[in-house]
C-alpha cells in the first residue's frame, strides 16, 4: 500500500544545533516530495520540496536529501531557532498530482 | 502567508447534522484539495477539484462531497455528521495544470458532539 512514514515521533534539540528530521516513503515511482511545517492551530506551510531527478536541494536554513535507493527523504535544519519548534511532515505526490500522502509528523522542541 | 482562506474557523454540531465549510483558493490557482486531519496525525486526502470537477477521491463516504466554483472557490459539505468526523478540515490550492504543490489555509475546525 501506500505509506509515507517517519522514524522519530518527537525531536528535541538545543538552540543553535542542527536538526534532521527522517522519512520512509514506500512508493518507488513517486517523484516529487515535500516538507510541511505546522504549527499549533495553523495549516501545514510548505518548506522546501524536491523531485525525483534530484538527490539534494538547499532552501534558507533548510536543505531535503532524497535517497531513491532506500526510499528515504531527509529534511535538515541549520541553526535551529525556537520559531523552527512545530509538527513537521513529509509528503508525497501521488496519482498526476492530485494527491498528497503524509506521513505522521515529527515533533521538533527547540530547547533555549 | 497563502493566500489561501476558509471559513469558518471554528464550528460546533451536533450528531447527524449537516456542514458546509468554505475555501478560497491563491490568486492563479485553478484547483483546490480537501484534507482531513485527525488530532495527532497527518491530514488524509478527501477529494480534489479541477475546473469544477472531482478530480480524484480518497477513502471517504459519499456523504462527503464538494462544489468547486468558476472562481475557484470550494466547498466541502458532510452529511449525516458522526462524532469521528471532528477533525480539522484543510484546504489547499494548487496550479495543477504546471504540477506545482499544494498550498495550505488554515483550516476549519469542526467539533461534533
Amino acid at each position: 500500500g501506500e505509506s509515507v512514514g517517519l522514524h522519530l515521533p518527537t525531536l528535541s534539540v538545543q538552540e543553535g544545533d542542527n536538526s534532521i528530521i527522517n522519512c520512509a516513503y514506500s512508493n518507488s515511482a513517486s517523484d516529487y516530495f515535500i516538507w510541511y511545517k505546522q504549527e499549533s492551530g495553523k495549516g501545514p506551510q510548505f518548506i522546501i520540496d524536491i523531485r525525483s531527478n534530484m538527490d539534494k536541494r538547499q532552501g534558507q536554513r533548510v536543505t531535503v536529501l532524497l535517497n531513491k535507493t532506500v526510499k528515504h527523504l531527509s529534511l535538515q535544519i541549520a541553526a535551529t531557532q525556537p520559531g523552527d519548534s512545530a509538527v513537521y511532515f513529509c509528503a508525497e505526490l501521488m496519482e498526476y498530482g492530485n494527491k498528497l500522502v503524509f506521513g505522521a509528523g515529527t515533533i521538533l522542541r527547540v530547547k533555549s | 502567508e497563502t493566500g489561501v482562506t476558509q471559513s469558518p474557523t471554528h464550528l460546533i454540531k451536533t450528531r447527524g447534522q449537516q456542514v458546509t465549510l468554505r475555501c478560497s483558493s491563491q490568486s492563479g490557482h485553478n484547483t483546490v484539495s480537501w484534507y482531513q486531519q485527525a488530532l495527532g496525525q497527518g491530514p488524509q486526502f478527501i477529494f480534489q477539484y479541477y475546473r469544477e470537477e472531482e478530480n480524484g477521491r480518497g477513502n471517504f463516504p459519499p456523504r462527503f462531497s464538494g462544489l468547486q466554483f468558476p472562481n475557484y472557490s470550494s466547498e466541502l459539505n458532510v452529511n449525516a455528521l458522526e462524532l469521528d468526523d471532528s477533525a480539522l478540515y484543510l484546504c489547499a490550492s494548487s496550479r495543477r495544470d504546471r504540477g506545482e504543490t499544494q498550498y495550505f489555509g488554515p483550516g476549519t475546525r469542526l467539533l461534533v458532539l
